[in-house]
């Protein structure tokens, strides 16, 4: 089975802070995608990834940045972090091609006070 | 990726089927339906998808009309484990770059002991 893992389920962080996501996948895809999901609005795209050190920006990019040095792990940042931020964060990855079926982390619950 | 249409919300009792309507009626010739559901406090996961011909496999099957303008995801003996928000999505074929997925509001399934 894929596994996609995140690295904390929640989080706890002040505005103002540097706050990093992480996002490991077991099963050698290229795809990996951020999305946040808030009540009332779904699920977003903030950035997603095809390859090694390749981004491209999602819906909602402003505020994010990125980082994808390993074709396992995508990181999301958030550089100050602020209220506006407090949300559910998703991790997913995806093989290139026909069978692009998307297979979701546990998601991350960040709080920015 | 074109526009589906589900019922917010359906019930159910525990150990009978379950029939999710999806109508998606701008649908084109390249778009296949995929059928992904979120349990509480966990991502999205993948149940199902097809083209033009019923699909089964061992969570679901997926009935779609022969005009294609509406399926639907028939879980045949609905469990607790099974309440979730069901989401219907089409997605053009295509390979190459990473797409992300739209999730529009989906239907929270509740099942009933």
């Amino acid at each position: 089975d894929v596994k996609v893992t995140q690295s904390s389920r929640y989080l706890v962080k002040r505005t103002g802070e540097k706050v990093f996501l992480e996002c490991v996948q077991d099963m050698d895809h290229e795809n990996m995608f951020w999305y946040r999901q808030d009540p009332g609005l779904g699920l977003r795209l903030i950035y997603f990834s095809y390859d090694v050190k390749m981004k491209e920006k999602g819906d909602i990019p402003e505020g994010y940045s990125v980082s994808r040095e390993k074709k396992e792990r995508f990181s999301l940042i958030l550089e100050s972090a602020s209220t506006n931020q407090t949300s559910m964060y998703l991790c997913a990855s995806s093989l290139v091609g026909l069978k692009d079926t998307q297979y979701f982390g546990p998601g991350t619950r960040l709080t920015v006070l | 990726d074109a526009k589906t249409t589900q019922p917010n919300s359906m019930e159910s009792n525990e150990e009978e089927p379950v029939h999710l309507p999806c109508n998606h009626s701008t649908i084109s010739g390249t778009d296949y339906i995929h059928w992904y559901r979120q349990l509480p406090s966990q991502g999205p996961e993948y149940v199902i998808h097809g083209l033009t011909s019923n699909v089964n496999n061992r969570m679901a099957s997926l009935a779609i009309a022969e005009d294609r303008k509406s399926s639907t995801l028939i879980l045949h003996r609905a469990t607790l484990r099974d309440a979730a928000v069901y989401y219907c999505i089409l997605r053009t074929l295509s390979s190459g770059s990473a797409r992300q997925l739209t999730f529009g509001s989906g239907t929270q399934l509740t099942v009933l002991p």
